[in-house]
């Protein structure tokens, strides 16, 4: 089985450039859930769907961050326009219903 | 205001003998809670979880224990080897949502 899969797996720029991270969930999975893991914070809760709704979004930072889910093999995390504090590893995961979730190997995002 | 609080950054452990990873939560509605471990590079991976009926959960050489009036868990890895070396993460999240709150993370480090 595949796992979670994000892309890019690093991705560096500069400030004021707009960044599009992708990912695929795991087949079959109902929930999709983007994070953010800083030192300072942790691991944090940006966004999660449900059959491709948006259902809590209170993590989301600012508005120049978006996330969609047009489908259910495919989900976007946008910002616009990026900002150095925006550095750190973005992952995405995907779950069944009342099942663990399985992460991806993250994107690693600096903005210069 | 961190819920879900590692107190412990980092732990060192000599091979063979248990370890024992220890998360407080301040939300007293919190009924689902969850292990992950991390290695470098790589997404979190689900080791154990346990709901709030229970006080005890046992996955091989994994047990996490909850107490419900200390608001605190463990986890258990009896017995330690070199490749438990990884990042472990607590989450938790309350009834009917599936936003989960993770701690910061305890590194830990098992010594051959």
């Amino acid at each position: 089985d595949a796992g979670v899969i994000q892309s890019p797996r690093h991705e560096v720029t500069e400030m004021g450039q707009e960044v599009t991270l992708r990912c695929k969930p795991i087949s079959g999975h109902d929930y999709l859930f983007w994070y953010r893991q800083t030192m300072m914070r942790g691991l944090e809760l940006l966004i999660y769907f449900n059959n491709n709704v948006p259902i809590d979004d209170s993590g989301m930072p600012e508005d120049r961050f978006s996330a969609k889910m047009p489908n259910a093999s495919f989900s976007t995390l946008k910002i616009q326009p990026s900002e150095p504090r925006d550095s750190a590893v973005y992952f995405c995961a995907s779950s069944r219903v009342r099942q663990p979730q399985h992460f991806g190997d993250g994107t690693r995002l600096s903005i210069l | 205001d961190q819920q879900v609080k590692q107190n412990s950054p980092s732990l060192s452990v000599q091979e063979g003998r248990i370890s024992i990873l220890n998360c407080d939560y301040t939300n007293s509605m919190f009924d689902y809670f969850l292990w992950y471990k991390k290695y470098p590079a790589e997404g979190p991976t689900f080791l154990i979880s346990i709901s709030s009926i229970k006080d005890k959960n046992e996955d091989g050489r994994f047990t996490v224990f909850l107490n419900k009036s200390a608001k605190h868990l463990s986890l258990h890895i009896v017995p330690s080897q070199p490749g438990d070396s990884a990042v472990y993460f607590c989450a938790a999240r309350g009834p009917g949502t599936y936003k989960y709150i993770f701690g910061t993370g305890t590194r830990l480090k098992v010594l051959a």
